[in-house]
């Protein structure tokens, strides 16, 4: 079966732009994460969604936004962005919450802040 | 607060040597999971293992072994034989039952030399 799908692979923005990154959850997965991962911060949780209602957001500011659809397809916004936000940015899906045994991650957007 | 080390930054052995990835976690959680992922050079999330709070048993998966000990709040991993393949960022993670993120550790990038 399809494993989780991000798009695009590869971003380059300026700074101050603001930016969208997609992830396609595989079928029949009902919640989605966001991680953001820098060699300084390494990976820390930005948020998940589950039947399109956020349920839980980690420490970062309210530039960093997202949402889920009905298909369970989630986007994440990163508006005015700055150097420090050049980052891969995975996702996860699984099939439910609590649902433990069920994390499957994407192959993550690379977005650079020039 | 919860937190996963993983001291070894950076480890390079030659192929066929044995080699153990060290985590340790903290939580005042008596539910939790363990895990450990793989990250190869193409960015994505590789699971290797899943363990919870209840249960000790060691597991062994190939050439792969995992040594959990409550007492010592450690989940290491160890590689047997290792192989040129084997070579790729590794991190411990952690994940309570009352809630949905991941707690990654900083990752520990193995070096497998020919």
């Amino acid at each position: 079966k399809a494993g989780v799908t991000q798009t695009p692979r590869y971003l380059i923005k300026t700074r101050g732009q603001q930016v969208t990154l997609s992830c396609s959850p595989i079928s029949g997965h009902r919640s989605v994460s966001w991680y953001q991962q820098t060699p300084g911060q390494g990976l820390q949780f930005l948020f998940e969604y589950f039947s399109e209602t956020q349920r839980n957001k980690g420490n970062f500011p309210g530039r960093f936004s997202g949402r889920q659809f009905s298909n369970s397809r989630s986007e994440m916004n990163v508006s005015t962005l700055e150097l420090g936000d050049s980052a891969l940015y995975l996702c996860a899906s699984r099939r439910a919450d609590r649902d433990v045994f069920g994390y499957t991650f994407g192959s993550g957007t690379r977005l650079t802040v020039v | 607060a919860q937190k996963v080390t993983q001291a070894q930054t950076e480890i390079s052995v030659v192929e066929k040597e044995d080699v153990t990835l060290d985590c340790v976690y903290e939580t005042r959680d008596t539910t939790y999971y363990l895990f450990w992922y793989k990250q190869p050079p193409s960015g994505e999330l590789v699971f290797l293992i899943r363990r919870n709070s209840f249960d000790e048993q060691n597991e062994i998966s190939g050439r792969y072994s995992w040594n959990f000990q409550k007492s010592t709040s450690s989940f290491n991993f160890t590689i047997t034989a290792s192989q040129v393949v084997d070579s790729a960022v590794y991190f411990c993670a952690l994940n309570l039952n009352r809630d949905d993120k991941i707690i990654f550790g900083k990752g520990t990038r193995l070096h497998i030399l020919p």
